[in-house]
């Protein structure tokens, strides 16, 4: 069974501070997708990045990275230089090869005060 | 733009009444999804849509029904409501699973329940 982790309920930081959202995964399958969504307040989830089990090559977009670990199950996420416009719900997902079904992690509250 | 539109942003009911939640896309999109997101446990998968009239459970379909009789749009129904169905419901819709396997999901903005 698939099942993913996030330990962190809640972070509070101050703006312009680096932060870093963990993510744990377990999978038996050796295809699988990783995804990371945000929830602001406005509700809506917003597609952030999806990686597949076969690319483990970190990735950086603008002041969000990303570091998939397949050693130790992990794809965290990072955000540089914080703004209150990150505060948020991200939310960790992990979908299997032939699954059309999402996995979702119970998710990270992120607060960015200014 | 692509749009995932659930009719109610806030519904008010009480226990035992039949509650219907609206999902449309306009996406053209075969896979469409409700999720339920509580406080401490994240989304969970209810049900879940690959085709018309096609519907499958997910991880926690007790006490719920869906209805998909047109592409563009997945009701979920609560034949009965109770008070531990409050929760914030969402929907999303994907893409048909060829190309990319699992493109990613499209969600609405949610429907806030209260059953009182």
């Amino acid at each position: 069974a698939q099942k993913v982790t996030q330990a962190q309920t809640e972070i509070s930081v101050v703006e312009k501070e680096d932060v870093t959202l963990d993510c744990v995964y377990e999978t038996r399958d050796t295809t699988y997708y990783l995804f990371w969504y945000k929830q602001p307040p406005s509700g809506e989830l917003v597609f952030l990045i999806r990686r597949n089990s076969f690319d483990e090559q970190n990735e950086i977009s603008g002041r969000y990275s990303w570091n998939f670990q397949k050693s130790t199950s992990s794809f965290n996420f990072t955000i540089t230089a914080s703004q209150v416009v990150d505060s948020a719900v991200y939310f960790c997902a992990l979908s299997e090869a032939g699954y059309s079904t999402l996995t979702f992690g119970k998710g990270t509250m992120l607060l960015v005060s200014p | 733009d692509v749009k995932v539109t659930q009719s109610s942003r806030y519904l008010v009911k009480r226990t035992g009444e039949k509650v219907f939640l609206e999902c449309v896309q306009d996406m053209d999109h075969e896979n469409m999804f409700w999720y339920r997101q509580d406080p401490g446990l994240g989304l969970r998968l209810i049900y879940f849509s690959y085709d018309v009239k096609m519907k499958e459970k997910g991880d926690i379909p007790e006490g719920y029904s869906v209805s998909r009789e047109k592409k563009e749009r997945f009701s979920l129904i609560l034949e009965s409501a109770s008070t531990n169905q409050t929760s914030m419901y969402l929907c999303a819709s994907r893409p048909p699973d060829r190309g990319p396997a699992n493109e990613k999901l499209f969600f609405g903005s949610g429907t806030q329940l209260s059953v009182l």
